[in-house]
Formats: structure tokens, sequence, C-alpha cells
């Protein structure tokens, strides 16, 4: 079955540049979309379409996709940063959506 | 403002039935797809399926598919999971989120909904 890869933890120092990668097969034919989940929080999009920024999000954080792998950087790394940051994407047949397993960004 | 609210913590013994609730507000509900994630304790996001309040349109995620039945009332913005007989691996807690589709047909999940933290325990 298709699968999202993240790696599961990212660790970077307040002010630094954090980069959480998404893979899998179909992303070169398929959009990636990043959602932050602080704890006790419902999840909230802060990228769309591998690289557009909702309004109200900072502009610290931004995305890009090259082949298989698609990535959210956070450039500035501030302490709020500190969340799980999940991918969602289709197959490709667009038959069903997925999450990637998600990625928990430490700031230390 | 648009919002979804979701109805409260549930406590369950397994083989009972559950239906839980999502309420949108503040868009017109019958227009965008109201989609269903699980998460359970410590763990990912999980796609459940996706409904069209319109028509009732219906499609399930493979792994949920016979497991949960979603369904919606256009008439109170009200869209809703249920299960017919609880497991103890059910114990998760479940977000509802509309889904944002462009001109392209591309699509996301924005807003969700607080969360309905479910427990199954006997």
């Amino acid at each position: 079955s298709y699968e999202l890869t993240q790696p599961p933890s990212v660790s970077v120092s307040p002010g630094q540049t954090a980069r959480i990668t998404c893979s899998g097969d179909a992303l070169p034919k398929k959009y990636a979309y990043w959602y932050q989940q602080k704890p006790g929080q419902a999840p909230v999009v802060v990228i769309y379409k591998d690289t557009e920024r909702p309004s109200g999000i900072p502009e610290r954080f931004s995305g890009s996709s090259s082949g298989t792998t698609v990535t959210l950087t956070i450039s500035g790394v501030q302490a709020e940063d500190e969340a799980d940051y999940y991918c969602q994407s289709a197959d490709s047949s667009d038959t069903y959506w997925l999450f990637g397993g998600g990625t928990k960004l430490t700031v230390l | 403002e648009v919002q979804l609210v979701q109805s409260g913590a549930e406590v369950k013994k397994p083989g009972e039935s559950l239906k839980i609730s999502c309420k949108g507000s503040g868009y017109s509900f019958t227009n965008y797809w109201i989609g269903w994630v699980r998460q359970m304790p410590g763990k990912g996001l999980e796609w459940m399926g996706i409904i069209y309040p319109a028509d009732s349109d219906t499609r399930y995620s493979p792994s949920f598919q016979g497991q949960v039945t979603i369904s919606a009332d256009k008439s109170i913005s009200t869209a809703y999971l249920q299960w017919s007989s609880l497991k103890a691996s059910d114990t998760a807690m479940y977000y509802c989120a509309r889904r944002i589709d462009d001109s392209s047909g591309h699509n996301w999940f924005d807003p969700w909904g607080q969360g309905t933290l479910v427990t199954v325990s006997s």
C-alpha cells in the first residue's frame, strides 16, 4: 500500500532553520499539504499545494518539492513552533487520502 | 467565522453503539465535503472518510470501510460518525474537518473541529 514517510523527530535551536521531509512515490504527480498539531490541539494547515501559505501563517513557514520528496522549512524557528507536523497527500488514483507518520519538532 | 464544533467526550463499553457529531457554522454547509480523521493515543493522523452533505455522497478509506458509518443531516448542518459495536481499539480522538476544494480540484482540510475523545473500556 502507498505510504508517506517522514522522520520521527527533528531538533533545532531557536533561530535556526528546521527542515522536515516527506517522501512518497506519487508526490511528483500529487500535491502535498502540511499540518501543524500542538499538544492538546487540533491540526492546522500551514502549507497547501506544496508551497502555498494560508493567510495568518507566519512567513517563516515555506514548502518545496523535488521529485518524490516534499520539504517543510521553518526559518528562524521559535519556541512556539514546537509541535508535530504531518504531511498529507493522495494516492496516484485519488482513491484515498493519507497522512505521513508525523514529525515531532523539538526546539532546544 | 467558519467553525466546526464537535460533540463531547464519550466513555463506552465494548459492544455498545455510538454516534458523534460535528456541527458546521459560518459557511454554506452543503457546499463543502466534511472529513473524519482518527488519532489513536500517542499516534498519528489517519484519514477515515468524507461526506458531501448536499447529497450524502460518502467515500471511505479502505482501512475503515465497514467499520464505521459517516452520515450528515444538512437541515441542521451536522455530520456524524457512528459505530454499531465498539471495540477497545476504537479508543481515540476523532476530528472532523472541512475540505477546501480549489478550482483545479486540489483539496485540503481547513478548519478542523476541536476533536471528540472516545474511550472504550470494560
